[in-house]
């Protein structure tokens, strides 16, 4: 069965620090992989997509993930983290064929000042 | 930019009383799907609804559960007779295709509470 695993539950960085959120997946081909963001009281806002091709792909809000077949991972990274990027990030895989979108557990950040 | 709207934000409702949740999708989208968020879990795929029928849907969303798209803009999730359990969080996605990476865009949620 297809699996995302967020290893960490909380992440407390200061700001202006590097960030890098990690994710692993189970899945035997390739899947579509997503990270979005959940800020308080919010919904699930879309911050890149994995679907094929260059295996470091860019998104909004200065984020970077790179896909590793090799490792089963997709890690969100960030060069410097802003206060505003306290939030809750979530990892999620898509299958051709299927139309569920199946969630890690999710990781929250905390930036320190 | 085009964006997914829940209504109401936030419900309260009696246990074993009936609940609409209600989502206008993006409008030249295709596919609609309900999620839900048990308060501290994962976000949970419930349903998916394409072409006026049920696409795929989890063990979840039983008889309990049913969808419509009653006009061409309304997407809603009925519960019939709600349980303790059934309290959290309930995003509505739509996309304009399925089955190949397009990303699915989320509504702001509504958090349901069953008393």
């Amino acid at each position: 069965a297809q699996s995302v695993t967020q290893p960490d539950i909380h992440i407390t960085v200061s700001e202006g620090a590097s960030l890098e959120l990690r994710c692993n997946y189970s899945y035997g081909a390739t899947p579509y992989l997503f990270w979005y963001v959940q800020s308080p009281g919010q919904g699930l806002q879309l911050l890149l997509k994995y679907f094929s091709g260059d295996t470091l792909v860019q998104g909004i809000k200065g984020f970077e993930a790179e896909f590793k077949r090799s490792q089963s991972s997709f890690n969100l990274r960030k060069p410097s983290v802003h206060w505003s990027d306290a939030a809750e990030y979530f990892c999620a895989v898509a299958t051709s064929g299927t139309y569920k979108y199946i969630f890690g557990t999710g990781t929250r950040l905390k930036v320190l000042a | 930019e085009p964006e997914v709207t829940q209504t109401p934000s936030h419900q309260v409702t009696q246990m074993g009383q009936e609940v609409i949740l209600r989502c206008v999708p993006i409008s030249n989208h295709l596919y609609f799907y309900w999620y839900r968020q048990i308060l501290g879990q994962k976000v949970e795929f419930l349903v998916s609804f394409y072409n006026n029928e049920i696409s795929e849907k989890s063990e979840i969303f039983d008889d309990q559960f049913s969808v419509e798209r009653p006009d061409g803009s309304n997407f809603t999730l009925k519960i019939r007779s709600t349980k303790l359990e059934d309290s959290a969080m309930y995003f509505c996605a739509s996309s304009g295709e399925a089955g190949s990476g397009q990303p699915q865009h989320f509504g702001d949620g509504t958090r349901l509470s069953i008393l």
